[in-house]
């Protein structure tokens, strides 16, 4: 079974200062590694995910996300943060062996942007 | 092209009424999902379609949850009787196929359920 920690419930940042999500998983298996968003009142939707090949994977927005198998870890990068970025971050696991495509949440980051 | 569809977007109910919310999937969509959102957590898968057939319904508190997805397209979620704790945001996602655990998952914006 996989799980996913994520370390910072809330993370309060100034405009245009850098940003990192931390995100640890746990699973016996190989996984696939997501980042969705959530703004207010809206549902998620997909930052980037890593399945395969480079380490770093590229997102919506400006974002980015490395993949680290020794540490599991995913963490999420901005270097530059906008007000337009307030909303709520979640990392999210899923078992590539598994054939029904379950994808495990961790329980989210809210990024809060200061002027 | 339009995305996935919830209705309602809120609804106010008391402890041991029955509520139903309803999920339209983006078009062409063969799998259809639905997570359970408490506050402060991440959604929780509560059932997945593989068009109408269940693939995964292990998380659903069946004694008082339902779920169908009839003809493979749109699906309605049942919770009779509503508990206290049953009060979270259901989402509703969907994706192409269900080849392997690599796919984008496309979510509805949500209906917040309040049971009183």
């Amino acid at each position: 079974a996989q799980s996913v920690t994520q370390l910072d419930s809330q993370v309060p940042v100034f405009e245009e200062a850098p940003v990192e999500l931390r995100c640890n998983y746990s699973s016996s298996v190989s996984v696939y590694l997501f980042w969705y968003v959530q703004y207010p009142n809206q549902g998620l939707q997909l930052l980037l995910k890593y399945l395969s090949g480079s380490t770093l994977v590229k997102g919506i927005n400006g974002f980015e996300a490395e993949f680290n198998k020794s540490q599991t870890s995913f963490h999420l990068r901005k270097p530059s943060v906008h007000i337009s970025d307030t909303a709520e971050y979640f990392c999210a696991v899923s078992d590539q062996y598994s054939s029904a495509s379950k994808i495990i949440f961790g329980s989210g980051t809210r990024l809060s942007i200061r002027p | 092209e339009a995305g996935v569809a919830q209705s309602p977007r809120y609804k106010i109910i008391e402890k041991r009424q029955s509520v139903a919310f309803w999920c339209n999937p983006i078009s062409g969509h063969a799998t259809l999902y639905w997570y359970q959102q408490i506050l402060g957590q991440g959604p929780k898968l509560l059932i997945q379609f593989q068009n109408n057939g269940v693939v995964d319904d292990s998380q659903l508190p069946k004694d008082r949850f339902s779920a169908e997805r009839l003809k493979g397209v749109d699906s309605t979620l049942k919770i009779q009787p509503a508990k206290l704790e049953d009060s979270a945001v259901y989402l509703c996602a969907s994706s192409p196929t269900r080849t392997s655990g690599g796919e984008t998952q496309y979510f509805g914006p949500g209906t917040r359920l309040l049971v009183l």
